[in-house]
């Protein structure tokens, strides 16, 4: 996966728990985007981020927020879990100084919340 | 805003066959296009890319043109494999703000027998 690592890839949890997702880089690109992806909707962006504490959102970001406190890092936090961010999330990766607008993505974390 | 409309699926064909999978966007200025697949319990891959109006991308003998007087970016093979069994994303590159982002159609599933 180009040196993503998302974690945990398989979480299930209750209603109104909160809920963290980590993407670990080791390619040292500046931008990171977390998308979801569900049925009928292909993928989604949630929030993006262009370099460390320099954060944007994305078209879905309500009930979710970043954190970016170092470039290899980039953490999406529910803070309290609905049934309807039931969904696969993908972290993916971008270096503009490279093959400009090309996404790596990693292989997903599935998060069911019950 | 800039949007992109991919043919639903399932698109269900025996080995050897011609495939195509649609895609138009809008777009204003001049967004670079991309299919993506995604193969079962996977991340998205890159498939292909065009920058400009009228560049070819290929890749792996799927084929898309990029053309801008009909704003369309369709995926073509000559013969598919069972192994071309996967999810076909169509994607363009949103530029805004302090990076680019990717706006993604909703996916078409690619089924091939046997």
């Amino acid at each position: 996966d180009a040196g993503i690592t998302q974690s945990p890839r398989h979480k299930v949890t209750e209603t109104g728990t909160p809920v963290t997702l980590r993407c670990h880089q080791t390619e040292n690109h500046r931008y990171m985007y977390w998308y979801r992806q569900d049925p009928g909707h292909g993928l989604r962006l949630i929030h993006y981020s262009y370099g460390v504490k320099d954060t944007d959102k994305g078209e879905v970001s309500d009930g979710y927020s970043v954190s970016r406190s170092k470039t290899e890092d980039f953490l999406l936090t529910l803070e309290s879990a609905t049934s309807s961010q039931t969904s696969v999330y993908f972290c993916a990766i971008s270096d503009p100084r490279g093959r400009a607008n090309v996404l790596t993505f990693g292989a997903g974390s599935r998060l069911t919340v019950l | 805003g800039n949007s992109v409309t991919q043919m639903e699926g399932p698109v269900t064909l025996s080995e050897e066959a011609f495939l195509t999978i649609n895609c138009t966007y809008t777009a204003t200025g001049y967004p670079s296009l991309f299919w993506y697949v995604q193969y079962p319990g996977e991340g998205l891959q890159l498939l292909l890319k065009a920058t400009k109006a009228d560049d070819k991308g290929s890749n792996k003998g799927f084929e898309a043109t990029y053309r801008k007087e009909t704003t369309s970016f369709h995926l073509e093979k000559g013969s598919v494999q069972v192994s071309d069994s996967a999810v076909y994303f169509c994607a363009l590159s949103d530029y805004g703000g302090a990076t680019n982002k990717l706006i993604f159609g909703t996916g078409t599933l690619l089924a091939v027998q046997p």
